[in-house]
Formats: C-alpha cells, structure tokens, sequence
C-alpha cells in the first residue's frame, strides 16, 4: 500500500520568505515521489520528481525537494518566495510505473504575503 | 500540442440526470486516467486504462463508468448523478513504461471539469 501526508492544508509566508511545505510518504517498495502545483481554475503541473537518481532534485520555478528514505520524506523548499508562488501544492507518489497509478495527498495552499 | 482536452469546463445537473464528460489526449499515451478533486481529500483515482479495450477501477468507482475505444479518447459517464458526485474532476495521461532516461512517466492533467449537482 502506498499513502501521502502533506502536513498543514494552509502554509502562508512573507515575499522573499523561505517556503518549506512538508510531504510524508508511506511505500512498501522504493517509490517515485512527485510534486505537482495547481494554479487557480487550472490543472495539475509537474514541479519535479524523484526517480532515486539523486536524492536533491531540483524542479522548475526555483523549487527542490530531498528525498530521506530514513524520514520517509520529501519535503519542498523554495529559498525565496514570490507573490507568483501562491498556489496549491500536491505531493504524490507511486510504487511502480506501469499499472499503479498515483496517490496524492491532501494537498497545501500557499499564501504569499506582500 | 493540445495535451489533454477536457469538455464541458462547467457544468450542472439535476439529480438523476446523466451526462458524459469527455477527455482527449494527442500524445500517443497508453495510461489515461479520471481523478475527482475535492477540498481538503486532495484527487482520488476513480477509473484508469492502460490501452484501448481494457479499464480498471480506481478507488472511488462507484457511479461512474468508463470506456476506451481509441487511444485517444477516454470518456466518464455518470449514469445517474448525484449531489455527492459535485467535485471537479480532472483527466491524467501518461506513458505506460518507461521511456529512456525517464523511469517514471509523469502524467499530464487537463484543466479539469467543474460539475454541481442540484
């Protein structure tokens, strides 16, 4: 079985702020570990992935997430947030890549103050 | 590249009513699937395929059917709708297998159908 938890639904920062959203994973196998963000009215886009090539991954828009096998983790980080940052925020995984499909976890919106 | 098309953007019914919503893809993917997003519970997989000919249930299938005659092409229907079926629901494609240097296929989503159900 495979789950995700994503540890607070509402994460608010300052502009220039550090951004940590946190992702907790449950896998019996190694997993793939995916990040996706959701823009207002739209769908889901791929911020990054882990595919145990490395355990630093770096994403699209400045975002990276480490991967611990030993915290069963994959928390998001962003040095400096942007007011265009503001979104919701998925973390996914899966156990294989046939068949399985993703499982998601409950999501965090993102508030970017001014 | 269109992506992943999905149609109606918005849409209500009454109760009882059913009414199919359409999903395409021009990406040649053998993995298409339909996730239902509602607060606070994240996307929950209600049906997949891996090809045409050949679908699965997801974990919440109930109500819902599916087909897939093409590979492009991967409609949901619901047979008769509900309130508790009012979400925004969301079509995914992926390739099947790993492609080189990529091991795991990252699925690309439409923008997703707003449906209410009086």
């Amino acid at each position: 079985a495979q789950s995700v938890t994503q540890l607070g639904s509402h994460v608010s920062v300052s502009e220039g702020a550090l951004v940590l959203l946190r992702c907790n994973y449950s896998s019996s196998v190694p997993p793939y570990l995916f990040w996706y963000v959701q823009y207002p009215n739209q769908g889901l886009q791929l911020l990054l992935k882990y595919t145990s090539a490395a355990t630093l991954v770096k994403g699209i828009n400045g975002f990276e997430a480490e991967f611990k096998k030993s915290e069963t983790s994959f928390h998001l980080t962003k040095p400096s947030a942007h007011m265009s940052d503001a979104a919701e925020y998925f973390c996914a995984v899966s156990m294989d890549t046939g068949r399985r499909a993703l499982t998601f976890g409950s999501g965090t919106r993102l508030q970017v103050q001014p | 590249n269109a992506g992943v098309t999905q149609t109606p953007k918005f849409q209500v019914l009454k109760t009882g009513q059913s009414m199919t919503l359409q999903c395409a893809q021009d990406m040649n993917h053998e993995y298409m699937s339909w996730y239902r997003q509602d607060p606070g519970m994240g996307l929950r997989l209600i049906h997949y395929s891996v090809g045409a000919g050949i679908t699965d249930q997801g974990e919440v299938p109930n109500g819902y059917n599916v087909s897939r005659s093409t590979t492009e092409d991967f409609p949901l229907r619901l047979l008769s709708a509900a309130p508790s079926q009012t979400s925004v629901y969301f079509c995914a494609s992926r390739l099947l297998f790993p492609a080189s240097g990529d091991p795991s296929p990252p699925q690309h989503f439409g923008d997703g159908t707003r449906l209410s159900i009086l």
